[in-house]
């Protein structure tokens, strides 16, 4: 079975742009959620999506959005890119909300 | 809120040491247990978790058991291996609100 898929590895924008990541979950796995990584603040969760619906949202201010399709693939979008966006974004797939999430290998942004 | 606190690292071992990485949480209900570990470059990896007060989880030799009355999910190992030196993270996660919270991480050093 294939694992979380997450486009693109890497990414270098410059501040103001604007970015979207995808993420395809395991197939079956109805609940996907979004992390952030970085040196200063560690690993901080993003929002979660199921069945198309945010359930739940993290500590992000609104530049931070996201969508879930039918097939389950999840988008986040982040509008004006600023220095400190800079991170590793993970996504992370389960079946149910509150079960075990399994993680893709992250996208690297860079904002310069 | 609910919170995870694991020991500091860096945490320098020689191969074939005892390994003890500490973690203890705070939670307003009946919490998930995880523990993470995370590869230079690389994504979350699933370790072990633990569901209920008592549990053990295991998986390639570590074992971190769940204890209700410490509130404390520590990770062992009886023999590392310098394939071990990465980033270890514990998580706790609650069926309420479809999130994981992290702990800071501990990086592990196994030297030959």
């Amino acid at each position: 079975k294939a694992g979380v898929t997450q486009t693109p590895r890497y990414l270098i924008k410059t501040r103001g742009q604007q970015v979207t990541l995808s993420c395809s979950p395991i197939s079956g796995h109805r609940s996907v959620s979004w992390y952030q990584q970085t040196p200063g603040q560690g690993l901080q969760f993003l929002f979660e999506y199921f069945s198309e619906t945010q359930r739940n949202k993290g500590n992000f201010p609104g530049r931070f959005s996201g969508r879930q399709f039918s097939n389950s693939r999840s988008e986040m979008n982040v509008s004006t890119l600023e220095l400190g966006d800079s991170a590793l974004y993970l996504c992370a797939s389960s079946f149910l909300a509150g079960e075990t999430q399994y993680f893709g290998p992250g996208t690297r942004l860079l904002v310069l | 809120g609910d919170s995870v606190t694991q020991m500091e690292g860096p945490v320098t071992l020689s191969e074939e040491a005892f390994l003890t990485i500490n973690c203890t949480y705070t939670a307003t209900g009946y919490p998930s247990l995880f523990w993470y570990v995370q590869y230079p470059g690389e994504g979350l990896q699933l370790l072990l978790k633990a569901t209920k007060a008592d549990d053990k989880g295991s998986n390639k030799g570590f074992e971190a058991t769940y204890r209700k009355e410490t509130t404390s999910f520590h990770l062992e190992k009886g023999s590392v291996q310098v394939s071990d030196s990465a980033v270890y993270f514990c998580a706790l996660s609650e069926q309420s609100n479809y999130q994981l919270i992290w702990g800071a991480g501990t990086k592990l050093i196994i030297k030959p």
